[in-house]
């Protein structure tokens, strides 16, 4: 099955930097790539997605990069603010009728310092 | 609109206790999942059920049940729980298989200890 690994385990970084996490799959199938983030005592929520036919996708200050070639994708936060301090996922899966079985990296504790 | 909503928010049970932790959608989603989460593992998948009618295993069934109800609820039960079912389980729900319907709504969680 899909096995989905997940660097850094923990990132600290100061309000305004930039952070970056990255995630390598298996399964050449794959072909879509959600990432969430969950902030404490909730469940996930879905940021930003990306799919195998595009290459890289922005909503404002977020951005995730897919390389299918290299089986990896990345999720990059730009002028990052306290409120960005969280647990972020990412996440694969295979379409077809496996479409919602995501698998899940280990996640990512995010730390942004005023 | 609620969203996903899980009962109970947390539960204490001895081991060989019995227990079934409820779920509910009223987004008219068609799937639904069981994960569980525990400290440096991420989420994986117990059970899922793509449609109402159907269910099928994940990565981890193993000392799980669940039951489709109805379109809306999908309950996951713990027959003999055991201390390694200790754990954060959330309930998920999404919508069809087309594209554009793959987000997965998660609910609070419920917060599960067995002694």
């Amino acid at each position: 099955g899909e096995n989905v690994e997940q660097h850094p385990s923990t990132l600290s970084v100061q309000e305004g930097d930039s952070a970056v996490i990255k995630c390598t799959y298996s399964d050449s199938a794959s072909n879509y790539f959600p990432w969430y983030k969950q902030e404490l005592g909730k469940g996930p929520q879905l940021i930003i997605d990306i799919r195998s036919n595009v290459g890289e996708k922005k909503d404002q200050r977020i951005a995730v990069t897919l390389n299918k070639t290299a089986k990896h994708f990345s999720l990059h936060i730009t002028e990052t603010q306290p409120e960005d301090s969280a647990v972020y996922f990412c996440a694969a899966s295979v379409g077809g009728t496996s479409y919602g079985k995501l698998t899940f990296g280990q996640g990512t504790i995010l730390t942004v310092h005023p | 609109n609620a969203g996903v909503t899980q009962t109970p928010k947390f539960q204490v049970l001895k081991t060989g206790q019995s227990m079934t932790l409820q779920c509910a959608q009223d987004m008219n989603h068609n799937s639904m999942y069981w994960y569980r989460q525990d400290p440096g593992m991420g989420l994986r998948l117990i059970y899922y059920s793509a449609s109402e009618g159907t269910t099928d295993k994940g990565e981890v069934p193993n000392g799980y049940n669940v039951s489709r109800l109805n379109k809306r609820e999908f309950s996951l039960r713990l027959e003999s729980a055991a201390p390694s079912q200790t754990s954060v389980y959330f309930c998920a729900s999404s919508g069809t298989r087309d594209r554009g319907s793959n987000e997965q709504f998660f609910g609070p969680g419920t917060r599960l200890t067995v002694l």
